[in-house]
């Protein structure tokens, strides 16, 4: 069982370049969400899904860009990438039955805007 | 305006003893506190949670203890292990769909426990 699989893992852009990372859960679950890590930040809330074709913003939402087409797949996009946007992304899924909030994360992707 | 505080970025424990990670909140809308654990490279892990009608949960070595009145959680681990070595993060939810987490969980900056042996 994969689990949460995020792509690339590590990525190099310049200033104004525009790219996406990919998010793909194979355990059905509803809810999908994408997360910053920086330096003694902890992880802030990008934007959110709770469903196909649902999204929401979360704490940090400018700059980026998501869709939810399928339940599987909630990718995230940079519009045009700044060097604020240097980060360790990480993509989480959860669902609805579950009795412990807990959310799955995937391995993260570590983002370099120079 | 930081909801989630973890005030201590770090905490050396000895092997066998007990651990305490603290952490506080100042919204009274948050009704379910989580712990994750996160190793360098790789992604956070969920390790425990609590719902806010509870004060108590406990699960093996793990035990989180809610004050409700006083904004207060903390998590004990007893005993110590060397693979608890990490980075542990505090984690609260408020939304609508909350326990699932679905609208977001708001983390703390994290404490990097150290077991020494």
């Amino acid at each position: 069982n994969a689990g949460v699989t995020q792509t690339p893992k590590f990525q190099v852009l310049k200033t104004g370049q525009s790219m996406t990372l990919q998010c793909a859960q194979d355990m059905n679950h509803e809810y999908m969400s994408w997360y910053r890590q920086d330096p003694g930040m902890g992880l802030r809330l990008i934007h959110y899904s709770v469903g196909a074709g649902i999204t929401d913003q979360g704490e940090v939402p400018n700059g980026y860009n998501v869709s939810r087409s399928t339940t599987e797949d909630f990718p995230l996009r940079l519009l045009s990438a700044a060097p604020s946007q240097t980060s360790v992304y990480f993509c989480a899924s959860s669902y609805s039955g579950s009795n412990t909030g807990e959310l799955f994360f995937g391995e993260g992707s570590r983002l370099t805007v120079l | 305006d930081q909801q989630v505080k973890q005030n201590s970025p770090s905490l050396s424990v000895q092997e066998g003893r007990i651990s305490i990670l603290n952490c506080d909140y100042t919204n009274s809308m948050f009704d379910y506190f989580l712990w994750y654990k996160k190793y360098p490279a790789e992604g956070p892990t969920f390790l425990i949670s609590i719902s806010s009608i509870k004060d108590k949960n406990e699960d093996g070595r793990f035990t989180v203890f809610l004050n409700k009145s006083a904004k207060h959680l903390s998590l004990h681990i007893v005993p110590s292990q060397p693979g608890d070595s990490a980075v542990y993060f505090c984690a609260a939810s408020d939304g609508e769909y909350s326990g699932g987490g679905a609208d977001g969980l708001t983390f703390g900056k994290g404490t990097h426990l150290i077991i020494q042996p």
